[in-house]
């Protein structure tokens, strides 16, 4: 069973579009997370949710909105899609540490998203 | 701010002998964790190993140990008996202790070639 999934794997759009990325996580973690890798694979926290609570808002444009419908799944949708937003988009989940924090994050297979 | 740093981008190892890659990281806190992940070329992010800061003793899983050095805020990894299957990308992450943050914050690689 994949413990962390992530939809679409691939996505090709134009510029100017709006799309969305799924993750689901099977392990039963409180808290979930999206990393952006850009070109020169440095890989950058974006959001980070705790129980359908947003806890991590890094510097990202407010075209980035997640979505957590549910402990077990954090979407990511992007509006007006620009030509910079080209990366590898990963998922991530983890424990809720019983102090907080530096439990293992497991990843999902990352999403390559290319704006033409 | 916190940082991490892999000084070495690219790193060789011949197959079966043993390569140590670096990682320096700078916070004030007393408290944290800091992580190996491996990326090889399927995309796919790995933990390889997960150290305490408050534990002294380095953390080891197979061929796979770490010196840890927190006065020196230093974290190598040591990869022993090196295989084929150890060529990747391997990321240096840090994260900060408390909260339900969980924020990873990643070194920029070493890409790591194995050569038969």
């Amino acid at each position: 069973d994949t413990a962390v999934s992530q939809t679409p794997k691939y996505l090709v759009t134009q510029m100017g579009n709006d799309k969305s990325i799924k993750c689901e996580q099977n392990l039963g973690h409180d808290t979930m997370y999206w990393y952006k890798q850009d070109s020169k694979k440095f890989l950058k926290i974006m959001f980070s949710y705790n129980n359908k609570e947003l806890i991590i808002n890094e510097t990202v444009p407010n075209r980035f909105s997640p979505k957590s419908p549910d402990k077990a799944h954090l979407n990511l949708h992007i509006n007006s899609l620009e030509l910079g937003d080209s990366a590898v988009y990963f998922c991530a989940s983890s424990r809720r540490g019983l102090a907080g924090g530096g439990e293992t994050q497991y990843f999902g297979p990352g999403t390559r998203l290319l704006v033409l | 701010a916190q940082t991490v740093t892999q000084s070495q981008p690219e790193m060789s190892v011949q197959e079966a002998e043993t390569v140590t890659l670096s990682c320096t990281y700078d916070t004030s806190e007393s408290d944290y964790y800091l992580f190996w992940y491996k990326q090889p070329p399927s995309r796919q992010m790995i933990l390889v190993i997960r150290q305490e800061a408050y534990k002294q003793q380095n953390a080891t899983e197979n061929r796979f140990s770490v010196n840890f050095q927190k006065a020196a805020k230093s974290f190598s990894l040591k990869i022993s008996d090196s295989q084929l299957g150890d060529a990747a990308m391997y990321f240096c992450a840090h994260c900060p202790y408390g909260g339900s943050q969980g924020n990873l914050i990643f070194g920029k690689g070493t890409k790591l070639s194995v050569k038969p």
